[in-house]
């Protein structure tokens, strides 16, 4: 299995402010990675697929980089709404795997 | 737009069983795989099972394999998950996800979620 691991756990960030959240594969992954976004009480939402292409509808402040075992979800300045859970997942191998996510909270 | 709508949750014993259902619309069924994801009081997400769109490939991760068969009714738009031997652990909010567009194959990634069902196991 896969081990994803996100880091850090928790991101003190303030409004306006560049968020940068890693995730690092236990094995490659090649580019078959993926970033959500989850809210309290809410599903997660699709921000990032295939390592660095936005989901449909998914502002251009958020951006995917990486490829093999290591990736970097950016958001480029932060809005009140991006205050939130992020997790990265994986489809190279079966099974999935999401990683233990990071929280990005106001400062 | 897509929409996915989960039932069957509820309170079961350990070593009881239940049948969740995902409803869902906005879509062609078929062309899509689907997932089920859950996530445990305070926890992180755990992809559970997924199905092709087909439904002729299955595949689940090592803690439910053996206890949980997913399985999908194109001609009713409907997900499945049965799940036996219910233990402790199983306990959490169990989401359907659907697999996001593709020009050929699955993703096996999730762009809709439904709203989630919450099971419960506890004597």
């Amino acid at each position: 299995e896969i081990v994803l691991t996100q880091s850090p756990a928790t991101l003190s960030l303030s409004p306006g402010e560049r968020a940068t959240l890693s995730c690092r594969a236990s094995q490659s992954v090649s580019n078959y990675l993926a970033w959500y976004q989850q809210k309290p009480g809410q599903a997660p939402r699709l921000l990032i697929y295939d390592a660095s292409n936005r989901a449909t509808g998914i502002p251009a402040r958020f951006s995917g980089s990486g490829s093999g075992t290591d990736f970097t979800l950016t958001i480029s300045s932060l809005e009140p709404e991006d205050f939130a859970l992020y997790y990265c997942q994986q489809r190279n191998n079966w099974p999935l795997t999401f990683g233990g996510g990071t929280k990005v909270e106001i400062k | 737009e897509a929409h996915l709508v989960e039932s069957g949750g509820g309170l079961v014993q350990p070593g009881g069983s239940l049948r969740l259902s995902c409803a869902a619309s906005g879509f062609t069924f078929s062309n899509y795989a689907m997932s089920w994801v859950r996530q445990a009081p305070g926890k992180g997400l755990e992809w559970v099972s997924a199905v092709s769109g087909g439904g002729g490939s299955t595949y689940y991760a090592d803690s439910v394999k053996g206890r949980f068969t997913i399985s999908r009714d194109n001609s009713k738009n409907t997900l499945y998950l049965q799940m036996n031997s219910l233990r402790a652990e199983d306990t959490a909010v169990y989401y359907c996800a659907k697999d996001p567009p593709s020009s050929g194959g699955y993703y096996y990634y999730f762009d809709y979620w439904g709203q989630g069902t919450l099971v419960t196991v506890s004597s």
